[in-house]
């Protein structure tokens, strides 16, 4: 069974800090499928990241970056110099290969930015 | 294109009652799902469809029914609303024939039930 860890529930910051946010994940499955999902307090959930297991490249885009570490089953989430915009839930999720676009969710972590 | 519609926004039922959450997508999307919120819970899948006709159990299938008559609308019934299923409810859709695209989310609706 897959299964998705996110251990911060809340994490608070004073504007310009930079900040991680961990996931952790658990799959038996060879290639599977790695995301980010932002959802700001309006409640929306705006999609971030894809990530394939084959592709352990770190990527960057803008003040975002995330770093894939298959061999201990990570995929971490940086925000440098936060701003009180990125405060919201962030969730960690993870879908198998040949599956239908659904996704195991982690129970998400609160980011709060404070001026 | 208005993407993923979800109505209503916000409902308030009683214990017992039945009602539909709508979901409506007009971007040809054969993948169509819906997911529950529960606070800490993260989100947890419900019911799916990889095409119209198609449907298959999440992780919570238990009182919620579902049906796909078309490619553009997956409807959630509630048959006999419980408490226990009072929580916000995403219905999401993605392309087809690209193994897990990312997931187009609709604005969610607010479920209470008393």
């Amino acid at each position: 069974a897959q299964k998705v860890t996110q251990a911060q529930t809340e994490i608070s910051v004073v504007e310009k800090e930079d900040v991680t946010l961990d996931c952790v994940y658990e799959t038996r499955d060879t290639t599977y499928y790695l995301f980010w999902y932002k959802q700001p307090p309006s409640g929306e959930l705006v999609f971030l990241i894809r990530r394939n297991s084959f592709d352990e490249q770190n990527e960057i885009s803008g003040r975002y970056s995330w770093n894939f570490q298959k061999s201990t089953s990570s995929f971490n989430f940086t925000i440098t110099a936060s701003q009180v915009v990125d405060s919201a839930v962030y969730f960690c999720a993870l879908s198998e290969a040949e599956g239908y676009s659904t996704l195991t969710f982690g129970k998400g972590t609160m980011l709060l930015v404070s001026p | 294109n208005a993407g993923v519609t979800q109505t209503p926004k916000f409902q308030v039922l009683k214990t017992g009652q039945s009602m539909t959450l709508q979901c409506a997508q007009d971007m040809n999307h054969e993948y169509m799902s819906w997911y529950r919120q529960d606070p800490g819970m993260g989100l947890r899948l419900i019911h799916y469809s990889v095409g119209a006709g198609i449907t298959d159990q999440g992780e919570v299938p238990n009182g919620y029914n579902v049906s796909r008559s078309t490619t553009e609308d997956f409807p959630l019934r509630l048959l006999s609303a419980a408490p226990s299923q009072t929580s916000v409810y995403f219905c999401a859709s993605s392309v087809r024939g690209q193994t897990n695209e990312k997931l187009f989310f609709g604005s969610g609706t607010q479920l209470s039930v008393l």
